[in-house]
């Protein structure tokens, strides 16, 4: 029973090409969001959604954006890839704001050549 | 600022007792979460702490102390499988997300 489940597994696009990472989720869960996490370092929250309410983090480059289209999807659109961002993307959910826990998908790892 | 700050490697053997801290600097502090986190793996949630004290899951314990900015992670007659990445992650008040610590990676030997 996949519960967050994120598409592709590995992805390798080169530099400056544009990519999209996607995630859905089957457990109905109100907020949504999108972790960087590069080797041996903490996962980086680049966004999250409260519902369709979009917050982004104050350090997170112009380069990454992210649509939901609906309570099920969520997609990370890296408009220009660079080496520097080479790394492991998470989706994440949880039921509500203010719920500590967070339930991960598996991750895309997203090769830069 | 926000600031977590915790051990960056632990080691232990099979049987023992671990306890890894975590202390933070930040405002709007909700309450103190643990994640787990294999090698390749995606972090899955192991416990949560609004208030002080100790929450008991199994062989984990997490406990709080606010008023010292202090928490901890208690892992218990520890297994080879336990050998993993252990994340302490603030909940920021009314703000739905949360702060990771940079981790701190346990080795259990036999």
């Amino acid at each position: 029973d996949a519960m967050v489940i994120q598409n592709p597994r590995y992805q390798v696009t080169q530099f400056g090409k544009p990519v999209t990472l996607s995630c859905s989720q089957t457990l109905n869960h109100n907020v949504m969001y999108w972790y960087q996490q590069k080797s041996s370092q903490a996962p980086k929250l680049l966004f999250h959604y409260y519902d369709k309410d979009f917050n982004n983090e104050a350090d997170t480059p112009d380069n990454f954006q992210s649509r939901r289209p609906n309570t099920s999807f969520c997609f990370l659109d890296i408009r220009s890839p660079g080496l520097g961002d080479a790394a492991m993307y998470l989706c994440a959910t949880s039921r509500d704001r203010g719920q500590a826990e967070q339930y991960f998908g598996p991750g895309t790892r997203l090769t830069v050549t | 600022g926000q600031s977590l700050e915790q051990p960056s490697e632990v080691t232990a053997v099979e049987g023992a007792i671990v306890q890894i801290n975590c202390t933070y600097q930040t405002s709007g502090f909700y309450g103190l979460s643990w994640y787990q986190q294999h090698d390749g793996g995606a972090p899955t949630f192991l416990s949560y702490n609004a208030l002080d004290g100790l929450e008991e899951t199994g062989r984990f314990s997490s406990f709080l102390s606010r008023s010292d900015s202090y928490g901890y992670l208690l892992l218990q007659e520890l297994q080879m499988k336990d050998s993993a990445s252990y994340f302490c992650a603030v909940l920021h008040t009314n703000a739905g997300k949360s702060t990771f610590g940079d981790g701190t990676t346990l080795t259990v030997k036999p």
